[in-house]
């Protein structure tokens, strides 16, 4: 069982913007800026969408976005396009745990 | 362009140990802060991180499975092999290798960046 906890699925229609939550506690993602992003379309590997919360890699479109607040760090797509369905994991290192990934998140674009 | 590769035997018997392989280009274990690190993926389950190892031989491991685990590299071959001991048919997943660029926070210290992955390769755990 993943220490980071993610909703199973969410959805959206295109245009529309989604959120996909990332809960840990605060001795982990309340306190590590570690916090990473990965995009799985269906039968590919993941690529790194954000890393260290909100920063985005070269070529990683700005409707990508991430954030943080407490225990719970986020990440939001905006204007949702087909292509945007995919897997969707976060990522979080901490001295004590090294590297740590919720359990994935399903997004369906409607 | 970076690129990584994973190599391997698809099927493996249980208690056997598996030796995977990682080649990569486009990087070199000469620069400081480059590493490289092993992830894996049961079939429809969610990732899972293994162990990494950095240009200076320094190792991370996943506390759950570090008495299995064991990552080497061969800087001369740009390779990086991960063995692990006493298969189970639980172990089945694909396995991705990627690479890791240390970063530094002064909250967390060094912490590897996941930022490019190979394709993954499929291994069984099956008598």
């Amino acid at each position: 069982q993943s220490a980071l906890t993610q909703p199973p699925a969410v959805s959206g229609s295109p245009g529309q913007s989604v959120t996909i939550s990332c809960t840990g506690t605060s001795s982990d993602v309340g306190v590590h800026n570690s916090v990473s992003w990965y995009q799985q379309p269906p039968g590919t590997a993941p690529k790194l969408i954000i890393y260290e919360v909100s920063n985005r890699p070269s070529g990683v479109p700005d409707r990508f976005s991430g954030s943080k607040s407490g225990n719970t760090a986020s990440l939001t797509i905006s204007g949702l396009q087909a292509e945007d369905e995919a897997d969707y994991y976060c990522s979080l290192y901490t001295p004590t745990s090294t590297l740590v990934f919720g359990g994935g998140t399903k997004l369906t674009v409607l | 362009q970076i690129t990584l590769r994973e190599s391997g035997p698809t099927l493996v018997k249980p208690t056997q140990t598996l030796t995977l392989t990682c080649t990569f280009s486009g990087f070199s274990f000469r620069r400081s802060g480059v590493g490289v690190g092993w992830i894996r993926q049961p079939p429809g389950k969610a990732l899972e991180w293994l162990a990494l190892i950095y240009w200076n031989d320094d190792k991370i491991y996943s506390p759950s499975l570090k008495n299995r685990l064991t990552i080497t590299k061969d800087t001369s071959k740009n390779q990086v092999v991960l063995t692990m001991t006493n298969l189970d048919p639980v172990d089945t997943a694909t396995y991705y290798c990627a690479h890791g660029q240390r970063h530094y926070h002064f909250l967390t210290g060094y912490w590897p960046l996941i930022d490019y992955w190979g394709r993954g390769t499929l291994v069984t755990v099956s008598s």
